[in-house]
């Protein structure tokens, strides 16, 4: 079965551009949620979709969104973008997303802003 | 408000050692506590999911225990080797975050095994 995948691996964008993150879940799991990591903040929680549907969010700006397909694949959007918004951007899946299921992490879109 | 931390930040053995690594949270309301493993520059590898009415998990090396009354986690790695250096890191699913699959991370152990 194939893993969480991420799209593109790599991106170096401008302040005050905009950019789209892409995650594909494991087949049949239907909960992705995001999270940004950086040296100073560590790992934190941007959202989660289930069945098309934002069930929780983080404390991030509205500059920060997302949506989720109904083949369960999610992108998430940061617009105008800032010098403290490069980090590495990871998604995860679960089959339902509650509290019995194990999250699986996709490699990660690394993102640079200058 | 839940947060986690890990001890220490940073561990250098020599191979074949026995080791642990902690974890605490402060509110024992948890739905799940996972373990994994993040190698420099890449995305996180789930080693152990350990549910809230469980004690411990096994899996080949590795041991996790739980005690959710005292808000403890520790990963015993049994007989290290170079090719468990990496970043561990704890998260837990909380009563917060109500049955959903946001984790709250720890800031991680970055392990060193010498040959």
């Amino acid at each position: 079965k194939a893993g969480v995948t991420q799209t593109p691996r790599y991106l170096i964008k401008t302040r005050g551009q905009q950019v789209t993150l892409s995650c594909s879940p494991i087949s049949g799991h239907r909960s992705v949620s995001w999270y940004q990591q950086t040296p100073g903040q560590g790992l934190q929680f941007l959202f989660e979709y289930f069945s098309e549907t934002q069930r929780n969010k983080g404390n991030f700006p509205g500059r920060f969104s997302g949506r989720q397909f109904s083949n369960s694949r999610s992108e998430m959007n940061v617009s105008t973008l800032e010098l403290g918004d490069s980090a590495l951007y990871l998604c995860a899946s679960s089959f339902l997303g509650g509290g019995t299921d194990t999250q699986y992490f996709g490699p990660g879109t690394r993102l640079t802003v200058l | 408000k839940q947060e986690v931390t890990q001890i220490p930040a940073a561990l250098s053995v020599p191979e074949g050692e026995n080791l642990v690594l902690n974890c605490s949270f402060t509110d024992s309301a948890i739905y799940n506590l996972q373990w994994f493993r993040q190698d420099p520059g890449k995305g996180l590898t789930s080693l152990l999911l350990i549910q809230s009415s469980q004690r411990e998990q096994t899996s080949g090396r590795l041991n996790a225990s739980l005690d959710k009354s005292s808000g403890r986690s520790t990963l015993y790695i049994a007989a290290s080797q170079p090719g468990d250096s990496a970043t561990y890191l704890c998260a837990v699913n909380d009563h917060g975050s109500s049955n959903t699959g946001k984790l709250i991370f720890g800031q991680g152990t970055t392990l060193q095994v010498k040959p």
